[in-house]
């Protein structure tokens, strides 16, 4: 069965400072992994997805994932993190497995503090 | 564009009763999903459509559970005889459909069943 894991409930990084919230999956095929944001009281907010060619993928906000299929990782990065990016992030991977239809799984999600 | 929106943005109900659940997605997406997100938890898959039909219903947890989308465009996801364990946030996403098709997510519809 497909999974994700986000090991760090919470991550706390000065504003400046680089950031990266970690993903780990488990599939039994080609991966197909994706990013989200949750601001409190709103629903999720697409930020990346990784679905075939370069390890390296750019999204929004200047946030960037690098997929890792040697450890199967999948993490998220930002070269200098602002306050405004204080959220909670989900980690995702597709379900096409088991006759189902292309859900997706998440991890329980890791919160970002970003102090100034 | 307009996005996914979801109505009521709040609901509270009493033990036993009857909600209904709306969600309007984007214009065109044939693909539509309800997810279930509990406090502290990620997202849980309940159902999908593509089209009017459920393709694949496998989340959804009991027989109070019910959904549809008669016309491929608005859901209503229906709960019977509710319980105070059915409190969460209850969300929609629509997407293309297709393996590399990105979800997009309503604001959610938080039910309390007091």
């Amino acid at each position: 069965a497909q999974s994700v894991a986000q090991p760090e409930d919470q991550v706390n990084v000065a504003e400046g400072n680089p950031l990266t919230v970690k993903c780990t999956y488990s599939v039994s095929g080609n991966p197909y992994l994706f990013w989200y944001v949750q601001y409190p009281n709103r629903g999720l907010q697409f930020l990346l997805k990784y679905i075939t060619g370069d390890n390296l993928v750019k999204g929004s906000y200047g946030f960037e994932a690098e997929f890792n299929k040697s450890q199967t990782s999948f993490h998220l990065k930002k070269p200098s993190a602002l306050v405004s990016d204080s959220a909670l992030y989900f980690c995702a991977v597709r379900d096409w497995d088991g006759g189902s239809q292309g859900n997706l799984i998440f991890g329980k999600g890791t919160k970002l503090s970003v102090k100034p | 564009g307009a996005g996914v929106s979801q109505t009521p943005s709040n609901k509270v109900t009493e033990k036993g009763k009857y909600v209904e659940l709306r969600c309007d997605p984007i214009s065109g997406h044939t693909a539509l999903y309800w997810y279930r997100q509990s406090l502290g938890q990620g997202p849980e898959f309940l159902i999908y459509f593509q089209g009017t039909g459920a393709a694949d219903d496998s989340g959804l947890p009991n027989d109070r559970f019910f959904a549809v989308r008669p016309e491929g465009s608005v859901s209503t996801l229906k709960i019977q005889r509710t319980e105070r364990g059915d409190s969460a946030v209850y969300l929609c996403a629509s997407s293309l459909p297709g393996q590399g098709g990105t979800q997009y997510f309503g604001p959610g519809t938080r039910l309390t069943v007091l």
